[in-house]
């Protein structure tokens, strides 16, 4: 157990939907990852927040948008849903907002968009 | 454009015997490189890093080999057991380039034969 939690595990919704996914760090990190991991794909990086600010940027679509809230939480809105979107949700936490710092995991959120 | 490459998409190795999981990047940037494993249902956990400054580290039966001219690291693990069945990723972080993310590569299965 990475000390990461992330809700739901698993989520079903049509194209053109709205869904949230949300974040819980561990006790403790300042710093949000969301990666995203298609089929057969590696994981792509989104978004990070540290202290509740943006810190990096990815391959993150306009439609996707994330928040980091005063208590450290973060969650990833996925807005517009296609069928492409469907992948596993992953988020990161670490203590700091450098590179050196391990990134601890999530169990990750399955989307399924039908 | 994939920085972070893992041309083996599966291994399989029997159980005792060296398993070696590649990497290649082409960012001349990278300076910091980690190995994750990830069981399935599970998000990635951190196996070991090195940074650009060593050509090797180890802990216990996992080494990772750096050679910066070739763009390539290596993962071994020595002996090879069956819970080390997983996907292994790397991923590379430009540590002065004042962004904090990991370019993830797409994984290389293992499979340990007993």
């Amino acid at each position: 157990d990475s000390g990461v939690t992330q809700t739901p595990k698993h989520l079903i919704t049509a194209t053109g939907q709205r869904v949230t996914l949300r974040c819980s760090p561990r006790s403790g990190d300042l710093s949000v990852y969301w990666y995203q991991q298609s089929l057969d794909q590696g994981l792509q990086f989104l978004i990070q927040y540290y202290n509740g600010e943006e810190r990096a940027k990815g391959n993150i679509l306009e439609r996707f948008s994330a928040q980091q809230f005063p208590d450290l939480h973060s969650e990833l809105n996925l807005s517009s849903l296609e069928l492409g979107d469907s992948a596993l949700y992953f988020c990161a936490s670490s203590v700091r907002d450098i590179s050196y710092n391990e990134q601890f995991f999530g169990p990750g959120t399955r989307l399924t968009v039908l | 454009d994939q920085q972070v490459k893992q041309n083996s998409p599966s291994l399989s190795v029997q159980e005792g015997r060296i398993s070696i999981l590649n990497c290649d990047y082409t960012n001349s940037m990278f300076d910091y490189f980690l190995w994750y494993k990830k069981y399935p249902a599970e998000g990635p956990t951190f196996l070991i890093s090195i940074s650009s400054i060593k050509d090797k580290n180890e802990d216990g039966r996992f080494t990772v080999f750096l050679n910066k001219s070739a763009k390539h690291l290596s993962l071994h693990i020595v002996p090879s057991q069956p819970g080390d069945s997983a996907v292994y990723f790397c991923a590379a972080s430009a540590t002065t380039s004042g962004t904090y993310k990991y370019i993830f590569g797409t994984g290389t299965r293992l499979k340990v034969l007993a």
